[in-house]
């Protein structure tokens, strides 16, 4: 299988505090994104790194990205209850074709 | 607020019915996917189309097909649901092949097939 694995499956956290997680491939990484997802609901597109780039800002967003090792990063800083939601990362398939997504971490911030 | 259009949110049919679950995008994407997600799963891509009368199967074995007739529409067809279909299907869209993008996601359709 190609799909990746996010890791912890699950987070519980306080408001204020940061919630690190980590996703791995199986195959290469090609321009990795991450992605979040309400209960039930579509997904959103949160940010894309590229191959060539290790670290990433957006926001309270920061994403590292290790193509040797086929590994990434995402950190929420300062987070809040409305960050509760199941966070997947996202790479190409071997053929470039469509993304594959990882299992995806669930975020649970409590006030 | 994503562009990108599914209906039925929820549809819950009996075995052996046809049914098409629809797929609308107004961004004038070229490519686009139908993923399929079990409650608290991961995402497996069951097909996908590059534009206009392009449609290819995903990784995920599916027993459903999908046309592209026009670059906005992109329905999804089970001719004969059965259980092991239940599950939520994502439909999304991207923009031209060369240009790594996000894809934009619409919100589902939870299908239950009693």
């Amino acid at each position: 299988s190609q799909q990746g694995e996010e890791d912890p499956q699950a987070l519980s956290i306080q408001e204020g505090e940061n919630a690190t997680m980590n996703c791995s491939h199986k195959t290469s990484i090609n321009n990795l994104q991450w992605y979040r997802q309400n209960s039930g609901r579509g997904l959103v597109h949160l940010i894309l790194i590229r191959s060539n780039e290790r670290e990433k800002h957006s926001g309270r967003l920061r994403v590292t990205l290790d193509t040797s090792k086929k590994s990434s990063s995402l950190l929420i800083t300062a987070s809040r209850a409305a960050d509760t939601a199941s966070y997947f990362c996202a790479t190409f398939n071997q053929a470039g074709t469509a993304l594959i997504f990882g299992k995806g971490t669930t975020l649970s911030v409590s006030s | 607020e994503a562009d990108i259009y599914q209906t039925p949110r929820y549809l819950v049919i009996g075995t052996g019915k046809k049914i098409t679950l629809e797929c609308s995008q107004t961004m004038g994407h070229d490519k686009m996917y139908w993923y399929q997600q079990d409650p608290g799963m991961e995402l497996h891509l069951i097909h996908y189309s590059y534009g206009v009368n392009s449609t290819e199967k995903g990784d995920l074995s599916s027993e459903s097909t999908v046309s592209r007739i026009r670059t906005e529409h992109f329905p999804l067809t089970l001719e004969s649901a059965r259980p092991s279909h239940t599950s939520q299907y994502l439909c999304a869209s991207s923009e031209a092949l060369n240009v790594p993008s996000g894809y934009t996601f619409g919100s589902g359709t939870r299908l239950t097939v009693v």
